[in-house]
């Protein structure tokens, strides 16, 4: 089965940096992903890592470790429009694609 | 990149009827698209894969008698919530795959189901 874990709520100043962590235990991976979404849309997608490391993309980062089974999300220079639910997902399986979805850690940025 | 849409972005229906939702890649032919559903407060949960010019592979716990898909050609997917009864409410999510990418998945805008 696919295990994903990930705080359920995390509240940071504008202007500050948080780091939403992830650990997955998965019966396979190829790849994680993470998603932003806000409430009542869809996901947007954010970042992918499929090799250990860390991937800069503006004012958002993330790693991977996969000996850990570990993931963060960095989120600098918070701002107001910030404040939603951060997704992580894991690809377990190169043929089928599926995703499986943590429960969601909400951001809240205050001014 | 990518855009999928969905239709309805929205549906109020009695219970017992039925209800079909679509999903259309615009601009790209997806020959893999998926189907979430999420309740309140909690994550997407993967009802569903749906499959072009085949039966969709259900995930454990979904009634594939309740919750018709249909994959009729590259662009389209259909999700028929038969019989809705108050518990379906929900936003329904669908996913498409790019095979022309390597792993991506975009998703649509969403429809929000609610039955009296």
């Amino acid at each position: 089965g696919q295990n994903i874990d990930q705080p359920t709520e995390m509240t940071a100043t504008e202007g500050a940096i948080v780091q939403i962590n992830c650990t997955y235990q998965t019966s396979g991976f190829n790849g994680l992903f993470w998603y932003q979404q806000h409430a009542g849309e869809a996901p947007t997608f954010l970042s992918y890592n499929v090799l250990d490391g860390l991937e800069e993309k503006g004012r958002f980062s993330s790693f991977l470790s996969r000996s850990k089974g570990y993931s963060y999300l960095l989120l600098k220079e918070l701002q107001m429009k910030d404040s939603a639910s951060y997704l992580c997902a894991v690809s377990g399986d190169y043929n089928d694609y599926k995703l499986s979805f943590g429960a969601g850690t909400t951001v809240t940025v205050r001014a | 990149g990518a855009v999928v849409s969905q239709h309805p972005s929205w549906v109020i229906c009695k219970s017992g009827t039925s209800v079909k939702i679509e999903c259309r890649s615009l601009d790209f032919q997806a020959t893999t698209m998926f189907w979430y559903r999420q309740f309140p407060k909690q994550s997407l949960m993967l009802m569903a894969t749906s499959n072009e010019g085949s039966k969709a592979t259900y995930e454990q716990g979904v009634e594939k008698d309740k919750f018709l898909i249909n994959h009729a050609s590259l662009t389209l997917s259909t999700l028929t919530v038969t019989s809705a009864h108050p518990e379906d409410s929900s936003f329904y999510i669908c996913s498409a795959r790019d095979p022309g990418a390597s792993y991506e998945q975009y998703f649509g805008p969403g429809t929000r189901l609610t039955v009296t």
